[in-house]
């Protein structure tokens, strides 16, 4: 079967660093999304990875290692706004989306 | 540029009636997904159109349906409505069948009681 898996709840501090870790099974690979999602909001696209490495778009990152099934989005100078959920995403090899269930990101003053 | 629109925002239904969300995409997006949000649950795909047809669906009973209309806006029915239906029904479109972005509209909630 098909799997995506993420913590499903993190707290970091205002001004800090937080990682938010992706780890997938599924079958084919044609990338992979990270989506913010605020609460009772839609889902909106913060990054896009199909080549491994890290990819850096102002204070949010991803990464992607294809070999281990693996992402992270990195998230620097916490802001309070920062607090809200962030769905993993697969792209399968019928361009299907497998997403996962989501982290809830809490930050604290 | 007008982004994905949704209606109605909010319907209220009872067991075993039917119910029918409305999509708009993206002008120029030939692909539309719908998915169901349950309260604090993460997104369960329930179908993909593109070009007019039904490219996938999720894990859902044949009582959720649903089309793509030939200017590529989207319904999605559900049949004999169950309490396990409230949810937030969000669609989101993107260019194509490619793994583009997909941007998603506000979401219908809707309420089986």
């Amino acid at each position: 079967g098909q799997n995506i898996d993420q913590p499903t709840e993190m707290t970091a501090t205002e001004g800090a660093i937080v990682q938010i870790n992706c780890t997938y099974q599924t079958s084919g690979f044609n990338g992979l999304f990270w989506y913010q999602q605020h609460a009772g909001e839609a889902p909106t696209f913060l990054s896009y990875n199909v080549l491994d490495g890290l990819e850096e778009k102002g204070r949010f990152s991803s990464f992607l290692s294809r070999s281990k099934g693996y992402s992270y989005l990195l998230l620097k100078e916490l802001q309070m706004k920062d607090s809200a959920s962030y769905l993993c995403a697969v792209v399968d090899s019928n361009y299907q989306l497998i997403w996962g269930a989501g982290t809830k990101l809490i930050i604290k003053p | 540029e007008a982004g994905v629109t949704q209606s109605p925002t909010h319907l209220i239904k009872t067991r075993g009636q039917q119910a029918t969300l409305r999509c708009s995409p993206i002008s120029g997006h030939t692909s539309v997904y719908w998915y169901q949000q349950a309260l604090g649950l993460g997104l369960q795909f329930l179908l993909w159109y593109d070009e007019g047809e039904e490219r996938n669906r999720g894990n859902f009973p044949p009582r959720f349906s649903g089309r793509q209309f030939p200017n590529y806006s989207s319904e999605l029915n559900v049949n004999a409505l169950e309490l396990e239906d409230s949810a937030l029904y969000l669609c989101a479109s993107s260019l194509g069948r490619e793994p583009y972005e997909q941007y998603f509209g506000p979401g219908t909630r809707l309420t089986v009681t």
